[in-house]
């Protein structure tokens, strides 16, 4: 089946560091997603990898290790903007990788304290 | 450039009743996904279009059907609606060829079956 874990909510302060981890268990994998979105919006993307290791963007990193079905989320210097929902999304496999589906984790609702 | 543009964005129908959403995928963008998104199940796959074929269909009854026109504006129609199919339904598009901006979604239409 097809199955991505994500933690419901997590707190965290003002200009900390917060690290939100997904697994996931799928028939096939063309890449995975995380994206960022605000109670009421439509989700933004975040970051993408296909391959395994750390992709940097700002405040945000992202990690992936295929061999594990792990990936996490990293957000620095917090800022009270960031408080929103966090999805993980495989990209499943296809033919040829000619698929567009993402499957989704519930999300991560994250509650940035001052 | 525009962003991916859905219509409406609030919508309240009666049971029975059949419904058409619309998506204008960014200019250029060949791939329609379109997802239910609920408080209990998350953003779920309904389906993809790709030069006017459905390449991808989730796991929903048939009265769920969408199509996609040739410059690539897409719709999905549900009919007999039921109350379970109140959601935010959200579509995406993107340029298959270069993930790394991720899928765009639209701000979603709101469903509300009474």
């Amino acid at each position: 089946g097809q199955n991505i874990d994500q933690p419901t909510e997590m707190t965290a302060t003002e200009g900390a560091i917060v690290q939100i981890n997904c697994t996931y268990q799928t028939s096939g994998f063309n890449g995975l997603f995380w994206y960022q979105q605000h109670a009421g919006e439509a989700p933004t993307f975040l970051s993408y990898n296909v391959l395994d290791g750390l992709e940097e963007k700002g405040r945000f990193s992202s990690f992936l290790s295929r061999s594990k079905g792990y990936s996490y989320l990293l957000l620095k210097e917090l800022q009270m903007k960031d408080s929103a929902s966090y999805l993980c999304a495989v990209r499943d496999g296809g033919y040829g990788g000619a698929t567009n589906k993402l499957i989704f984790g519930t999300g991560t609702l994250l509650a940035v304290q001052p | 450039k525009a962003g991916v543009t859905q219509t409406p964005r609030y919508l309240i129908k009666t049971r029975g009743q059949q419904v058409t959403l619309s998506c204008s995928p960014i200019s250029g963008h060949r791939s329609v996904s379109w997802y239910q998104q609920t408080p209990g199940q998350g953003l779920q796959f309904l389906f993809e279009y790709f030069s006017e074929t459905q390449r991808n269909k989730g796991n929903f009854p048939g009265r769920f059907s969408g199509r996609q026109f040739s410059n690539s504006r897409s719709e999905m129609n549900v009919s007999t609606l039921e109350l379970g199919d109140s959601a935010l339904y959200l579509c995406a598009s993107s340029l298959t060829s270069d993930l790394n901006y991720g899928y765009t979604f639209g701000s979603g239409t709101r469903l509300t079956v009474v």
